[in-house]
């Protein structure tokens, strides 16, 4: 049972490169998290999909971009990545927003911005 | 603004004994908090929730202490074991339709042999 895997797990990039971060999870849950996590800063909501078909932003959406391809996939993009963007990204999904329904999360992408 | 604030960055505690790991929060229409524990280079995983119509939670060694009117709630485990040793967070909901968890900045616990 795999629950919520984030691809790829280690990614360097270069100031003004794009990339993708991709999540599934096998769950059947309705909605899926974008995260990020800084040291002192704990974890702080990027992007949100409460059910397919819909996304709201977060506490700090600036600079990214997501994607809700389908029920069991949130995907997450950097379109010029910049150094404050260095982080560990963290995607969990819940079976329903709200509703004292628990996240469960991803192992993370650690991205590095040069 | 922090919402949901872990004043303490650290703790150590010795094997057996009683780890008490605490949790503020600010804003008041907060009505469901929960617990996750993270070991180095592993996701977050829940650990324990409570909702505002109760004070009192517990799940095995775990007990969470909600306290409404001083907006705090503690995590309790008892007996802590060296595998306990990992950053804990503590995160909080308001039902309103927002769906966001709003974490707290983590609290490293070391439990000594």
């Amino acid at each position: 049972n795999a629950g919520v895997t984030q691809t790829p797990k280690f990614q360097v990039l270069k100031t003004g490169q794009s990339m993708t971060l991709q999540c599934a999870q096998d769950m059947n849950h309705n909605s899926m998290y974008w995260y990020r996590q800084d040291p002192g800063m704990g974890l702080r909501l990027i992007y949100y999909s409460a059910s397919e078909g819909t996304t709201d932003k977060g506490e700090v959406p600036n600079g990214y971009n997501v994607s809700r391809l389908n029920k069991r996939e949130f995907s997450l993009r950097l379109e010029s990545a910049a150094p404050s963007q260095t982080s560990v990204y963290f995607c969990a999904s819940s079976e329903m927003a709200g509703f004292n329904s628990p996240l469960h999360f991803g192992n993370g992408t650690r991205l590095t911005v040069t | 603004d922090q919402q949901v604030k872990q004043n303490s960055p650290s703790l150590s505690v010795q094997e057996g004994r009683i780890s008490i790991l605490n949790c503020d929060y600010t804003n008041s229409m907060f009505d469901y908090f929960l617990w996750y524990k993270k070991y180095p280079a592993e996701g977050p995983t829940f650990l324990i929730s409570i909702s505002s119509i109760k004070d009192k939670n517990e799940d095995g060694r775990f007990t969470v202490f909600l306290n409404k009117s001083a907006k705090h709630l503690s995590l309790h485990i008892v007996p802590s074991q060296p595998g306990d040793s990992a950053v804990y967070f503590c995160a909080a909901s308001a039902n309103s339709g927002t769906y966001k968890y709003i974490f707290g900045t983590g609290t490293r616990l070391k439990v000594l042999a």
